[in-house]
C-alpha cells in the first residue's frame, strides 16, 4: 500500500529536550515536505527536500532541522524544543511537483512541549 | 504572494441537507492548482481532488462537486446529501509550478452534520 509513515503519533516532551521525528514513503517519490497545523493558521511549511541531499527552508524553519540521506526517509529534528513548538505535524511527498501532482501526507504527529 | 482564504470557520448542517464550503485564493501565477483535502476527526489528511488553472470544468464525483472559477477565483465545494460521515475539517490549498511545491494552505472549514 501506497503510504507516508510518521512516527510517533503523539508525544509529550520537556523543554529542551532534542528529539526527532520520522518520516518514511514507499512511492519513490523524491519531493518530501513538513508541515505544522496550527488552529486558525491552518498547514504552514516547515521545510522541505527536492531530492537526496537536497533540502530548503519553509515558511517557518526556525527551530528546526531536517536531513535527506535517503530517497524515502525525512526525519525533522528538534534540537532544542520550546513550547511554542506545540503542533500537530505533517510530512507529505509527492511524485513530480512540478507538475502539481498531489502531495500525500502521513498520519500526523501530535507534539506537546510543556 | 499565495493566499488561500476559506471564509467559513465552522459550519453546521442537518443530515441531508446541500453544503457549499468556499475558497477563494490569490495568485499572479499563470500555472497553478488547487485541491481539497479532507480531514476527519481521526486527523489525516485525505485528498479528495485537484485541478489545474487550465481546466475549467466543474467536476462531480458521487455526492461531492466542485466549482472553479477563475474569473472569481474560487474553486468551491459542495456535497449534496450530506451524511454525518461529512463530518470533518476541510481545507482547501494551492500550489504554484515549478520545484518548490509549496502548499498554501486555507484555514479550513469545519463541518458538522447533525443526524
Amino acid at each position: 500500500e501506497a503510504q507516508v509513515t510518521q512516527n510517533p503519533r503523539y508525544l509529550i516532551t520537556v523543554t529542551g529536550k532534542k528529539l526527532t521525528v520520522t518520516c518514511s514513503q514507499n512511492m519513490n517519490h523524491e519531493y518530501m515536505s513538513w508541515y505544522r497545523q496550527d488552529p486558525g493558521l491552518g498547514l504552514r511549511q516547515i521545510y522541505y527536500s527536492m531530492n537526496v541531499e537536497v533540502t530548503d527552508k519553509g515558511d517557518v524553519p526556525e527551530g528546526y532541522k531536517v536531513s535527506r540521506k535517503e530517497k524515502r526517509n525525512f526525519p525533522l529534528i528538534l534540537e532544542s524544543p520550546s513550547p511554542n513548538q506545540t503542533s500537530l505535524y505533517f510530512c507529505a511527498s509527492s511524485l513530480y511537483p512540478e507538475e502539481g501532482t498531489e502531495a500525500f501526507f502521513g498520519q500526523g504527529t501530535r507534539l506537546t512541549v510543556v | 504572494a499565495q493566499k488561500v482564504t476559506q471564509a467559513q470557520t465552522e459550519i453546521s448542517v442537518v443530515e441531508k441537507e446541500d453544503v457549499t464550503l468556499d475558497c477563494v485564493y490569490e495568485t499572479r501565477d499563470t500555472t497553478y492548482y488547487l485541491f481539497w483535502y479532507k480531514q476527519p476527526p481521526s486527523g489525516e489528511l485525505v485528498f479528495l481532488i485537484r485541478r489545474n488553472s487550465f481546466d475549467e470544468q466543474n467536476e462531480i464525483s458521487g455526492r461531492y462537486s466542485w466549482n472553479f472559477q477563475k474569473s472569481t477565483s474560487s474553486f468551491n465545494f459542495t456535497i449534496t446529501a450530506s451524511q454525518v460521515v461529512d463530518s470533518a475539517v476541510y481545507f482547501c490549498a494551492l500550489s504554484e509550478s515549478g520545484p518548490r511545491n509549496q502548499f498554501y494552505f486555507g484555514t479550513g472549514t469545519s463541518l458538522t452534520v447533525i443526524p
